[in-house]
C-alpha cells in the first residue's frame, strides 16, 4: 500500500528565507499531490494541486515540484514570513487508478518562521 | 461563507457512552469524508460518501457508524465509546463524484476525549 513519508522534525528558519519541505512516497506515482496548510486547532487548507505530467506549479510565494523518478514532491515558500510558520500536509489518492477522491496525508512537517 | 461546520467543537464521554457528531457543507459537494487525527499518525479516513445515500469504509472504521441523510450532511456515530477513540475528528467534502484531484474542504474539528 502507499506510503507517505515527510519529516516529523520541525524546520525552523529564519523570516526571508526559502523553506523547503519534502514528501517522499513508497508505491505507485499517483495522478497528482496536494498539499494543505493546518493551524493549530483548525482543519487542513488546500494550497496547490500538482499533476503527474506537471513538473512544477507556482502559486504566489509557493512552488511545488513533483519528481516521478525520485518518488517525490518539494514544496518551497520563497521569501518566508512569520505568517508561514504552520503543519504542512501532502496527500496523495489512495489507489492508482483512484477516482473516488479519497487521499492519505502524510503526517506533516511543521515549520516555524522566526522574524 | 461557511463552508464546512462541524458540531460539536469539543465533548467529553464517558467508556461506552455513545454520541453523533454532525457535519454540514453549503458547497453543493457531492463527497464528503470522515477523519481522525492523532499525535504521530496523521489523518486517517474512517468513512466517506461518494454521494447522497452511498457510504463505504475507509482505513479506520471499525467502532464508527456513518449516516449520509442528504446531499449537505453526513454524521459520525460512536455507539460505544472506547478510550482509543480518543482524537481530533475532521469532516471534509470535496467537489466531483470522481476525483480527479478535487481540493477536499475541511471542517475545524470536534475534539473528542473518552475516560
Amino acid at each position: 500500500s502507499q506510503k507517505i513519508e515527510q519529516n516529523s522534525e520541525a524546520l525552523n528558519i529564519q523570516e526571508g528565507k526559502t523553506a523547503t519541505l519534502t514528501c517522499n512516497y513508497t508505491n505507485y506515482s499517483p495522478a497528482y499531490l496536494q498539499w494543505y496548510r493546518q493551524d493549530p486547532g483548525r482543519g487542513p487548507v488546500f494550497l496547490l494541486l500538482i499533476r503527474e505530467n506537471e513538473k512544477e506549479k507556482r502559486k504566489e510565494r509557493l512552488k511545488v515540484t513533483f519528481d516521478t523518478t525520485l518518488k517525490q514532491s518539494l514544496f518551497h515558500i520563497t521569501a518566508s514570513q512569520p505568517a508561514d510558520s504552520a503543519t504542512y500536509l501532502c496527500a496523495l489518492p489512495t489507489s492508482f487508478s483512484s477516482n473516488t477522491g479519497k487521499l492519505i496525508f502524510g503526517q506533516g512537517t511543521t515549520l516555524q518562521v522566526k522574524p | 461563507n461557511a463552508g464546512v461546520t462541524q458540531t460539536p467543537k469539543f465533548q467529553v464521554l464517558k467508556t461506552g457512552q455513545s454520541m453523533t457528531l454532525q457535519c454540514a457543507q453549503d458547497m453543493n459537494h457531492n463527497s464528503m469524508y470522515w477523519y481522525r487525527q492523532d499525535p504521530g499518525m496523521g489523518l486517517r479516513l474512517i468513512y466517506y460518501s461518494a454521494s447522497e445515500g452511498t457510504t463505504d469504509k475507509g482505513e479506520v472504521p471499525n467502532g464508527y457508524n456513518v449516516s449520509r441523510l442528504n446531499k449537505r450532511e453526513f454524521s459520525l456515530r460512536l455507539e460505544s465509546a472506547a478510550p482509543s477513540q480518543t482524537s481530533v475528528y475532521f469532516c471534509a467534502s470535496s467537489g466531483t463524484r470522481t476525483g480527479l484531484g478535487q481540493p477536499q474542504h475541511f471542517g475545524d474539528g470536534t475534539r473528542l476525549s473518552i475516560l
